[in-house]
């Protein structure tokens, strides 16, 4: 079964920063990979899937790369509503990586 | 507009019984698969189970296969989920989420979700 790790497990950036994510899979998942923010006491929100696609709604400052088993998500330049965690999930068994913390500096 | 509207926070005591629903609205409830995922404190998210309300068709992960179970009521587009025996590591919130897309295909996400209802489990 294939296994997601995210990277870093905590990223302390200052507003109009950027941010880089980064998600590794343990076996390729071609571009079957999904992006979510979930900031406490909300609804998981849905970024990006196959791989680089835009949910709707979702701001352009939010880009998704990566194929086989290395992927990326970037924040251009972080507004206040970016502070949140972000997990990448894959479409096998619907895994959900442990996420990373984007906070304040 | 879709919407997935969650039961209340529930607290009961280990060995007890437990049914959560999450109740949609704004699609046609039948033809997409219904996600549930599970928070624990302070942890992340884990994908539970899914299933097709229109036949009801199911797949469950491994990590909880056997210890809750998922149905739906089509006649008032309800999805639920259900445990016989509550235990105290049960304790989290439990979100619903529509998936967009077949179990089959490459192309599946999770793009509308319940608010999440807490789940605590204590004597």
């Amino acid at each position: 079964e294939s296994v997601l790790t995210q990277s870093p497990a905590t990223l302390s950036l200052s507003p109009g920063e950027g941010a880089t994510l980064s998600c590794r899979a343990s076996q390729s998942v071609g571009r079957s990979l999904m992006w979510y923010q979930h900031k406490p006491g909300q609804a998981p929100r849905l970024l990006i899937y196959d791989a680089s696609i835009r949910a709707t709604g979702i701001p352009a400052r939010f880009s998704g790369s990566g194929s086989g088993t290395d992927f990326s998500l970037t924040i251009s330049s972080l507004e206040p509503e970016d502070f949140a965690v972000y997990y990448c999930q894959q479409r096998d068994n619907f895994i959900f990586g442990p996420g990373t913390k984007v906070d304040i500096k | 507009e879709v919407q997935l509207v969650q039961s209340g926070a529930e607290v009961e005591k280990p060995g007890e019984s437990l049914r959560i629903s999450c109740r949609v609205s704004g699609y046609n409830f039948r033809n997409y698969w219904i996600a549930w995922v599970r928070q624990v404190p302070g942890k992340g998210l884990e994908w539970m189970a899914i299933i097709y309300p229109d036949d009801s068709d199911d797949r469950y992960s491994p990590s909880f296969r056997g210890h809750v179970s998922i149905s739906v009521d089509k006649s008032i587009d309800t999805a639920y989920l259900q445990w016989d025996s509550l235990q105290a590591s049960d304790t989290g919130i439990y979100f619903c989420a529509r998936v967009y897309g077949d179990i089959a295909a490459s192309t599946i996400y999770f793009d509308y979700w319940g608010q999440g209802t807490q789940v605590t489990v204590s004597t």
